[in-house]
Parts: structure tokens; C-alpha cells; sequence
């Protein structure tokens, strides 16, 4: 059973104060990690796919990494728009199709 | 944005009752999706579609049933609606199912009482 556990849970960081979410994984056979954006009331919004280990994307303030085992969403000096809940998800070769997310973490820019 | 429509948008009913969502989609893509949210579960997929008339369960589908007569069009149906369905209910879609990702609707929000 694919498993995804994403920490912290919640974050509350000052403007310009950078940090890093993690999301730790386990599947059968990895076919793409996935990070999106939650804003409150609205549906998740896609940010990066990742397929490999030692692969990095970037949008703006923000930089995806993966490993065997994890991956990080690095965010460098966060705005209070950066304000959000965000969700990693797995896709894996086995089972339904669809994605395994993870609960979250909840994070919180204060200007 | 990725061209999803959701309906309803919210939803009050009663327990006992059937009670269908839509999910229209206009990227005319391949494979759809039905997601509900609660808190402390994350999202969690109720069933998926492949194609036309093409359905699979997913992690949590007991006490619903979906159809997808039309690309565009996939229902989602509570036969008998319980307060446990109780949650927030989102639609996505994707090109090409496996490997790629997935893009989202802005949900309905479903109480049943």
C-alpha cells in the first residue's frame, strides 16, 4: 500500500524566513511525485511533478527535490501570498490509478 | 485554469436520499477523477475513468457509483446518502493517467444531515 507522510503539519514562519516542507514516501514502483498549492475553499492547484531521484524543479520562491525516500518543497524568502496548505502525492505502478497524497502541511507567512 | 466545472458548488441533504455531482471538463482529456477531503484523511480517490463507459474503483468507493456516457461528463452518484459522506468532494483530470499529473476542480461541498 503506497504511503505518503508529509511534516510538519503546520509552519508559521516571518516574511523572508526560508525553510523547507518535507514528504516522505513509500511505494511499488515510483511513476511521479506531484506538489500542489491549497488555498482555503479552493481546489488543490498543481506546482511540480518529479519522476527521479536527484531531480530539481523551480517556480519563483519555490524548489522541488526528490530522493529515494523523500522529497522537499524548499521555499526561499516566503511572502505572506506564499500562505497555503501544501500537498505532495504519489503515483505508483501498482493498484488504482490516481493519486496517494499525503495530509499536508499548513503554512503560514507572517509579514 | 484548467477548464473543470463543478455542480452543484454546495449541497444540503438529507440522509436516505441519492444525490448525483457533475464534473464537466473541456481539455477533452482521457481520464477523470473523483476525490473526497476530510480533515485529518487528506484526499482520498473514490473512482477513476479511462475512457468512455471505462470506470475503477478506488481507495474508498463503497456507497458510491459513478458514469461517463460522454469525454467531458463524469457523475458521481450517493445512492443513499449518509452522514458520512459528509465531506468535500473534488473532480480532476488528466491527459494520460499514469505518469502524469493531475489537474484539479474547485469542489463541492456536500452535507448531509
Amino acid at each position: 500500500e503506497d504511503q505518503v507522510t508529509q511534516s510538519p503539519e503546520a509552519l508559521r514562519l516571518q516574511e523572508g524566513e526560508s525553510s523547507s516542507l518535507n514528504c516522505s514516501y513509500t511505494v511499488s514502483g515510483l511513476r511521479g511525485l506531484f506538489w500542489y498549492r491549497q488555498d482555503p475553499g479552493k481546489g488543490p492547484e498543481f506546482l511540480f511533478t518529479l519522476y527521479s531521484a536527484g531531480e530539481e524543479k523551480e517556480k519563483e520562491r519555490l524548489k522541488a527535490t526528490l530522493t529515494k525516500k523523500e522529497s522537499f518543497l524548499h521555499i526561499t524568502a516566503p511572502k505572506p501570498e506564499d500562505s497555503a496548505t501544501y500537498l505532495c502525492a504519489v503515483r505508483s505502478g501498482g493498484g488504482a490509478d490516481g493519486l496517494t497524497f499525503g495530509k499536508g502541511t499548513h503554512l503560514i507567512i507572517q509579514p | 485554469d484548467a477548464g473543470i466545472t463543478q455542480s452543484p458548488r454546495h449541497k444540503v441533504t438529507e440522509t436516505g436520499t441519492p444525490v448525483t455531482l457533475r464534473c464537466h471538463q473541456t481539455e477533452n482529456h482521457r481520464y477523470m477523477y473523483w476525490y473526497r477531503q476530510d480533515p485529518g484523511h487528506g484526499l482520498r480517490l473514490i473512482h477513476y475513468s479511462y475512457g468512455v463507459k471505462d470506470t475503477d474503483k478506488g481507495e474508498v468507493s463503497d456507497g458510491y457509483s459513478v458514469s461517463r456516457s460522454k469525454t467531458e461528463d463524469f457523475l458521481l452518484t450517493l445512492e443513499s446518502a449518509t452522514s458520512s459522506q459528509t465531506s468535500v468532494y473534488f473532480c480532476a483530470i488528466s491527459p494520460e493517467g499514469q505518469n502524469t499529473e493531475a489537474f484539479f476542480g474547485q469542489g463541492t461541498r456536500l452535507t448531509v444531515v
